[in-house]
């Protein structure tokens, strides 16, 4: 089993539709990190969240960290088909150093 | 700045040969991660490099292994190679060891035969 769940798994929608991506896990995590992923290239960094509660707004993307910090949302509001890709959730847990991943969740914005 | 380089970008390798793939991290950044990426699943940790000591290992046989240069520059060996190993290769850099965000570079896509 994974540490950190991603769902949905994949994701199909129309332009202008919003939508929200969750990252859950039963571990405590100091810090969590969203990454963009293109095909072949390598995961680019969106955000990091270290705060329980935390939200940080980045543009039509608002990401929340859970107030026990085991969690995570990425929420986009009236996505584009330039959002298109996978949104990969990762987390440094407590205590620990390596960097944990999510499965990631494909999206994509049809026009 | 220039941001994490990475070579080779393509690589096509046979079962059971050896490759080194390279990795220069961001200046000012001592810590150099490795990521496998298998097609469709979120990147595996393989090893943490800090200050040219092994900080962490994943969960990978002992086919792979890595260093870190003084430089900080890293080199991923893999030996034996298998056809599962074809994969997109990811080095993460960051400024320490803990909890610091990780950069990622653009990846060596491995291709075995």
């Amino acid at each position: 089993t994974q540490l950190l769940e991603q769902s949905p798994q994949f994701l199909s929608i129309q332009e202008g539709e919003n939508l929200t991506v969750y990252c859950n896990s039963s571990s405590v995590f100091s810090s969590l990190q969203w990454y963009r992923q293109e095909p072949g290239e390598g995961p680019v960094l969106l955000v990091t969240v270290v705060t329980g509660g935390e939200v940080k707004k980045l543009k039509r993307l608002t990401f929340q960290f859970g107030d026990a910090r085991k969690d995570s949302s990425l929420h986009i509001t009236a996505a584009q088909p330039g959002d298109t890709g996978l949104y990969l959730c990762a987390g440094v847990q407590e205590y620990g150093n390596k960097l944990v991943f999510g499965a990631g969740t494909i999206l994509r914005v049809k026009s | 700045d220039a941001g994490v380089t990475q070579s080779p970008t393509h690589l096509i390798k046979t079962r059971g040969q050896h490759v080194t793939l390279r990795c220069s991290p961001i200046s000012g950044h001592k810590s150099v991660s490795w990521y496998q990426q298998v097609l469709g699943q979120g990147p595996q940790f393989i090893f943490q490099y800090y200050e040219k000591e092994e900080r962490g290992r994943g969960n990978f046989p002992d086919r792979f292994s890595a260093r870190q240069f003084p430089n900080y520059s890293s080199e991923l060996n893999v030996n034996a190679l298998l056809l599962g190993d074809s994969a997109l290769y990811l080095c993460a850099s960051s400024r320490s060891a803990r909890g610091e965000t990780q950069y990622f570079g653009p990846g060596t896509r491995l291709l075995v035969l």
